[in-house]
């Protein structure tokens, strides 16, 4: 049982280019969320899934797009990378129960650097 | 829009000492209030929740109190001892509905000085 897991754990890209991070998560959780953390902040929701082939917006989620295909996993694109998004990101999953809100597990992190 | 504001953002106890750290939330129809420890370099992990119908909960040398009507909790750790060193985060779900979502504080660097 690996919990949820994220790739890559590092990454470096220049202006412009584009990456997917992907999380995977075996706890058959039906809820799965995408974070950035920078310093002072906290963490920050950038998008966020209900359920397969669902996604909703988050907080932060102007630069990026997410797609959930599988319920097993959730992953976060980005099209055209900005120093702005320099970040640690993190992925984190949920059970879901009727009118209530449960622990989320979260993952490594991806360390990002955008030069 | 709803948010958490956590205080104090750095806190630095002798190691024996208790610790604790408070957070208020705007969002009325939050009903649970995890929180977060944060080591260097890894990933935020369950430490202790509460849930809007209950005051006060306690795990070992945690404890975490819930006043609704003023919308705030607390995070208290007594005994500190230098493994408490972290980032401790407060959260609080977000809106009516079971979308599983929470809204984060800030943060608070908890050091422990042997």
């Amino acid at each position: 049982n690996a919990g949820v897991t994220q790739t890559p754990k590092f990454r470096v890209l220049k202006t412009g280019q584009s990456m997917t991070l992907l999380c995977a998560q075996d706890m058959n959780h039906e809820y799965m969320y995408w974070y950035r953390q920078d310093p002072g902040m906290g963490l920050r929701l950038i998008h966020y899934s209900v359920g397969e082939g669902t996604t909703a917006k988050g907080e932060v989620p102007d630069g990026y797009n997410v797609s959930r295909l599988k319920k097993q996993n959730f992953l976060l694109g980005l099209e055209s990378a900005a120093p702005s998004q320099t970040s640690v990101y993190f992925c984190a999953s949920s059970y879901s129960r009727t009118g209530t809100t449960d622990t989320q597990y979260f993952g490594p992190g991806t360390r990002l650097t955008v030069l | 829009g709803e948010n958490v504001e956590q205080h104090p953002s750095t806190l630095s106890v002798q190691e024996g000492d208790s610790a604790v750290i408070k957070c208020t939330y705007s969002d009325s129809a939050s009903n649970y209030f995890p929180w977060y420890k944060q080591e260097l370099g890894k990933r935020p992990q369950l430490i202790i929740d509460i849930r809007s119908n209950v005051g006060e909960k306690k795990d070992q040398r945690i404890a975490v109190t819930l006043n609704k009507t003023a919308k705030h909790f607390s995070l208290h750790i007594t005994e500190t001892q230098p493994e408490d060193s972290a980032v401790y985060f407060c959260a609080a779900s977000m809106g009516a509905g079971n979308t599983g979502k929470l809204i984060f504080g800030q943060g608070t660097t908890l050091q422990v000085k042997p």
